[in-house]
C-alpha cells in the first residue's frame, strides 16, 4: 500500500489551523472491526518519531487536544487547530492494514509562517 | 518508565555486517510485537522488519530479505537486528519500536549505521 501525503511542506501562522492530508493507494478500513488502520506521527529535529493518532482518529495519551485525525477508507487528515511554536516538525502517516511491510507517507514539513 | 535503548551502530564497509541491539525496560517485553524502522539521512521513515512476541512470525522489507535477520530474547528483554551484506543504501538511523496493535507507540532514540 502506497501512502501519499500532501503538501510536502506547509507554513502556517501561530494560532492558525494546519491541515495535512494522507491518501492510501487502497482502503485501510478493515470491515470486520470497522477501524481504519492508520496512524500519525510527529518527528521533531534530532528526535525519534512520536505517536500522535491511531485508528485514524484516536488521540494518544498525553497528546494535546489541538491535534485531531479524521477520514476513512483512503483519505485522511491530520489537523492542528491552533498552531503552537512547539508543533514545528515533520508529520508522517502510516498504514498498518496489511501484513507487513507497513508503509509511511513521505512526510510533511510544518513550519511557522 | 517505558524505554527502548538501541546500540551496535557504527561505520562498516560495503559487504560487511553489524548486529544492532535494543534493550527494553518498563514494560512486559514478551507481550509485544517489536519493529525496526530506519531513516536515511534527510529522508523519511522506512519500516524494516518486525517480530511477533513469541518470535513465531517475522516479516521483512523486500530490500533486506535474505540479508537482515530480526530476533529477540524475551528473557533478556532484548531485540536484535543482524545485518549482513550491507550496502550504501542501508545507511540510516535505525530505530527500535514497540508495536501496540500494529502501530508503533514507543520508540528508542536510534543508532546510526553508516556503510561506506
Amino acid at each position: 500500500i502506497v501512502m501519499t501525503q500532501s503538501p510536502d511542506s506547509l507554513a502556517v501562522s501561530l494560532g492558525e489551523r494546519a491541515t495535512i492530508n494522507c491518501r492510501s493507494s487502497q482502503s485501510v478500513l478493515y470491515s470486520s472491526d470497522n477501524k481504519n488502520y492508520l496512524a500519525w506521527y510527529q518527528q521533531k529535529p534530532g528526535q525519534p518519531p512520536k505517536l500522535l493518532i491511531y485508528w485514524a482518529s484516536a488521540r494518544e495519551s498525553g497528546v494535546p487536544d489541538r491535534f485531531s485525525g479524521s477520514g476513512s477508507g483512503t483519505d485522511f487528515t491530520l489537523t492542528i487547530s491552533s498552531l503552537q511554536a512547539e508543533d514545528v516538525a515533520v508529520y508522517y502517516c502510516q498504514q498498518y492494514y496489511s501484513k507487513p511491510p507497513y508503509t509511511f507517507g513521505q512526510g510533511t514539513k510544518l513550519e511557522i509562517k | 518508565e517505558v524505554q527502548l535503548v538501541e546500540s551496535g551502530g557504527g561505520l562498516v564497509r560495503p559487504g560487511g555486517s553489524l548486529r544492532l541491539s535494543c534493550a527494553a525496560s518498563g514494560f512486559t517485553f514478551r507481550n509485544y510485537w517489536m519493529s525496526w524502522v530506519r531513516q536515511a539521512p534527510g529522508k523519511g521513515l522506512e519500516w524494516v522488519a518486525n517480530i511477533k512476541h513469541d518470535a513465531a512470525e517475522k516479516y521483512y522489507l523486500d530490500s533486506v530479505k535474505g540479508r537482515f535477520t530480526i530476533s529477540r530474547d524475551n528473557a533478556k528483554n532484548s531485540l536484535y537486528l543482524q545485518m549482513n551484506s550491507l550496502r550504501a543504501e542501508d545507511t540510516a538511523m535505525y530505530y527500535c519500536a514497540r508495536e501496540r496493535r500494529f502501530y508503533m507507540d514507543v520508540w528508542g532514540k536510534g543508532t546510526t549505521v553508516i556503510v561506506s
